[in-house]
């Protein structure tokens, strides 16, 4: 089955730094790949998600990249706020079967 | 108006003891699924199912049984709690997995369990 590795664990960083979440998947058949973003205390929400046949997608201060040669993708965030602080998940499925996902990224980010 | 809700929030019980949680989506998808959030905010698939039928069942104890009388309800029985059961437990559904298309998956709110 499919293997997702999320690195890092915990990432702090300063109000405007940018953040970097990278994921790498073992099933060279997965073409989905979404980001969720999880505040304490609530529930998983998406964030921004991409498919294989698309190697980078944005959406304001979001951005996501992948690399299906090396079968890596990453999650950007530039001008980070006090409200980006949450836990992030990226995950990987094959579109139409369950998403397997990574073990998470708490980000914190200090005013 | 809630997508995907859950009931209960929170569930406290003693070990040994027989618990349900349910829920329900109105947004008209044919899958739903179960997942198991621990202390280390590990998301597990537990099960999956669609339009009625399980299609997904990870190693999960005979203890846990997953019943779904339609399409909208999903609900998750419990039985003879153990102490690693403590976890808060999503419920999520999304539009289809038939197909090639990529599909957002909708979470609840979680309910939080702690077995004494």
């Amino acid at each position: 089955g499919e293997n997702v590795e999320q690195h890092p664990s915990t990432l702090s960083v300063q109000e405007g730094d940018s953040a970097v979440i990278k994921c790498t998947y073992s099933d060279s058949a997965s073409n989905y790949f979404p980001w969720y973003k999880q505040e304490l205390g609530k529930r998983p929400q998406l964030i921004i998600d991409i498919r294989s046949n698309v190697g980078e997608k944005k959406d304001q201060r979001i951005a996501v990249t992948l690399n299906k040669t090396a079968k890596h993708f990453s999650l950007h965030i530039t001008e980070t706020q006090p409200e980006d602080s949450a836990v992030y998940f990226c995950a990987a499925s094959k579109g139409y079967s369950t998403l397997t996902f990574g073990k998470g990224t708490m980000l914190l980010v200090s005013p | 108006d809630t997508a995907v809700s859950q009931t209960p929030k929170y569930l406290v019980t003693q070990m040994g003891n027989d618990k349900s949680i349910k829920c329900e989506q109105n947004l008209g998808h044919d899958t739903m699924y179960w997942y198991k959030q621990d202390s280390k905010k590990f998301l597990k698939i537990m099960f999956s199912y669609n339009n009625k039928e399980l299609i997904i069942n990870e190693t999960v104890p005979n203890r846990f049984s997953p019943k779904s009388p339609d399409k909208a309800h999903l609900n998750l029985h419990i039985n003879s709690l153990e102490l690693g059961d403590s976890a808060v437990y999503f419920c999520a559904s999304s539009p289809s997995t038939s197909g090639r298309a990529f599909h957002e998956q909708f979470f609840g709110p979680g309910t939080r369990l702690t077995v004494l």
